[in-house]
Order: C-alpha cells, then sequence, then structure tokens
C-alpha cells in the first residue's frame, strides 16, 4: 500500500529564510514522488518529481527535493522564502503496479506562511 | 486552451438533487482521472480514464458516483441524489498517456456546494 505524511499541517518562515517542508511515504513498490503547489481557488501545479534519475531533484521557482530510500523522505526545501511562495504544498506518491499507471496518493498538505 | 478547464467553477445545490461536472482535458492527453478535496479527507483519487475506458473505479465512494469520457477527451462526473457530505472541490488531471512518471496537469477544480 502506498501513503504519504507530510508532518506540519502549518510552516511559517520569515522571508529570505529556509523553507523545509516535511514528506515521508510509504510504498510497497518503488515509488515515483512529487510535490505540487496549490494557490488560492486555483488548482495544483508540479514544482518538481522524483522519477529514479537522480536523488537530488530541482523544480520551479528555486524549490528542490531529495529522495532518500533509507529514510523513506522527500523532504522539500528552498534556501530563501519569498512572499510569492505562500501557498499550500502537496507530497504525492505514483503507484508502479496495478491498474491505475500514475494515480497519485496524497499527502494531507503543508500551507506555507511567509512573513515579510 | 492550453490547459485543464472545469465547469462549472461553482455549484450550489439542493440535498438529494443531481450534479454534473465537467473537465476538458489538455488535447490529445489519453488519461485523464478526477479527485475530491475536502477539509476532513484532503486530495482523494475518484476515477481513472483511459481513453474512454475506466480501469479504476476504486475511489468512487458510492453508487450515487458516476462519469463518462466520450471521443477520448471531455469527461462529466455526475452525483445523483447529492448529500450534504459531498460538499467539496472536485479536480480534473489530464496526463499525457497515464504512465507513472507522467505529470499530471490539473484544472482549477468545481466547489460543490450541497445545502
Amino acid at each position: 500500500a502506498q501513503s504519504v505524511t507530510q508532518l506540519g499541517s502549518h510552516v511559517s518562515v520569515s522571508e529570505g529564510a529556509l523553507v523545509l517542508l516535511r514528506c515521508n511515504y510509504s510504498s510497497s513498490v518503488p515509488p515515483y514522488l512529487f510535490w505540487y503547489v496549490q494557490y488560492p481557488n486555483q488548482g495544483l501545479q508540479l514544482l518538481l518529481k522524483y522519477t529514479s534519475a537522480a536523488t537530488l531533484v530541482k523544480g520551479i521557482n528555486g524549490f528542490e527535493a531529495e529522495f532518500k530510500k533509507s529514510e523513506t523522505s522527500f523532504h522539500l526545501t528552498k534556501p530563501s522564502a519569498h512572499m510569492s511562495d505562500a501557498a499550500e504544498y502537496f507530497c504525492a506518491v505514483s503507484v508502479s503496479r496495478g491498474s491505475t499507471l500514475g494515480r497519485l496518493y496524497f499527502g494531507r498538505g503543508t500551507q506555507l506562511t511567509v512573513w515579510p | 486552451g492550453a490547459g485543464v478547464s472545469q465547469s462549472p467553477s461553482n455549484k450550489v445545490t439542493e440535498k438529494g438533487k443531481d450534479v454534473e461536472l465537467r473537465c476538458d482535458p489538455i488535447s490529445g492527453h489519453t488519461a485523464l482521472y478526477w479527485y475530491r478535496q475536502s477539509l476532513g479527507q484532503g486530495l482523494e483519487f475518484l476515477i481513472y480514464f483511459q481513453g474512454n475506458s475506466a480501469p479504476d473505479k476504486s475511489g468512487l465512494p458510492s453508487d450515487r458516483f458516476s462519469a463518462e469520457r466520450t471521443g477520448g477527451s471531455v469527461s462529466t462526473l455526475t452525483i445523483q441524489r447529492t448529500q450534504q457530505e459531498d460538499s467539496a472541490v472536485y479536480l480534473c488531471a489530464s496526463s499525457a498517456v497515464g504512465a507513472i512518471t507522467d505529470t499530471q496537469y490539473f484544472g482549477p477544480g468545481t466547489r460543490l456546494t450541497v445545502l
């Protein structure tokens, strides 16, 4: 079975500070992992994805994430927060077997607040 | 359009009424997914289409929910005899071929409120 746990439903940082959003996964098969961002009243937008090519993945808007198999983690980071980063962030895992390839299992989301 | 579109953007209905939600995927995308986003349950998978077929309907919460896709393009999610617990944002996503590494592109969602 696949599941995703995002530690911390709310994270607050000051503008310019490091952003760290935590994601741990559980998967019985090799996982493919995604981070999506959702701005108010909008759909989800892909930030980055891990597809086994490289463990350190760089995405849009200066975000990156590192896949650590030993820790079953895929934490999202950004060195310096910007006001425009305020949004809700979702970690997701994609199944690699079964009838629904590509079905996403989402974490509960982390709301990021950036203070000026 | 270039992205996934959904209509209506908002729908308010009375308990017991039927509703239809529409999704227009990105042109050429064969895979289409419906998800539901609610405060209590987070983001939940509902149904997956590959072309016009739905090989996985396991996420549909009850037999009041059904969906179809025609012409390998537009999809309609129908909820019959709506209940208050159906209130949520319904998101549609499409991907090129439904591969496990494909990016899913999401529409803006339909916010359903059942009074």
